[in-house]
């Protein structure tokens, strides 16, 4: 399975923009890159997925470089709620949530 | 709505006692999922159901038994609890289609001692 690497952790102060960097330099052409959070005593919820081009929904956006060798997840107005553990994984296009590896991700701390 | 639902909250057992942590999605889903994660880790797969009426081993199914009693109820049972087992335990769901998103429940917090 091709693998991330995201940094252990992250500030940021409230209100301002936070951008996530992820690095999957072994990802396939048919790999998608999903966005997970883990708020404090949590499951894990959802965030953003995408390919190719950059994504955008109500939480976040994700920009994907041309190579596909990394992408960044942007909150583009951080709040205290946004502190929690963001994951970024690669899921194979037919695959199953089977062969999603959920690594240790990056801690986000929000300052106020 | 409920979502993935996940009982008992927490528990504590004795080595060598015995449980079941249940888990019940209301979304129709096809496939569920469980996760174990310890302390400043990320999540390892235990078991998975593809679908009701199948399962299979995941990363670490060693010390677990599941079953998958219809389409909305996924359990996981320890048959002989040990300190190792001490963990968060999470269920997920997801619908058959590309990139469905994993649908979590908030967690059984488990200690053995």
């Amino acid at each position: 399975d091709a693998k991330t690497t995201q940094p252990n952790s992250m500030e940021s102060n409230e209100e301002e923009p936070v951008h996530l960097p992820c690095n999957h330099s072994t990802i396939s052409g048919t790999d998608y890159i999903h966005w997970y959070r883990q708020l404090p005593s949590q499951g894990p919820e959802y965030v953003i997925h995408g390919l190719t081009s950059n994504v955008n929904n109500r939480m976040a956006s994700l920009a994907i470089a041309e190579d596909r060798k990394s992408s960044t997840l942007i909150l583009h107005r951080a709040t205290l709620r946004d502190a929690a553990v963001y994951y970024c994984i690669l899921r194979a296009l037919q695959g199953s949530a089977r062969q999603l590896t959920f690594g240790s991700g990056t801690q986000l701390t929000v300052l106020p | 709505n409920a979502g993935v639902t996940q009982t008992p909250k927490f528990q504590v057992l004795k080595t060598g006692q015995s449980m079941t942590l249940q888990c019940a999605q209301d979304m129709n889903h096809n496939s569920m999922y469980w996760y174990r994660q310890d302390p400043g880790m990320g999540l390892r797969l235990i078991y998975y159901s593809a679908s009701e009426g199948t399962t299979d081993k995941g990363e670490v199914p060693n010390g677990y038994n599941v079953s998958r009693l219809n389409k909305r109820e996924f359990s996981l049972r320890l048959e002989s609890a040990a300190p190792s087992q001490t963990s968060v335990y999470f269920c997920a769901s997801m619908t058959t289609g590309a990139n469905s998103p994993l649908h979590f429940g908030n967690g059984t917090r488990l200690t053995v001692t």
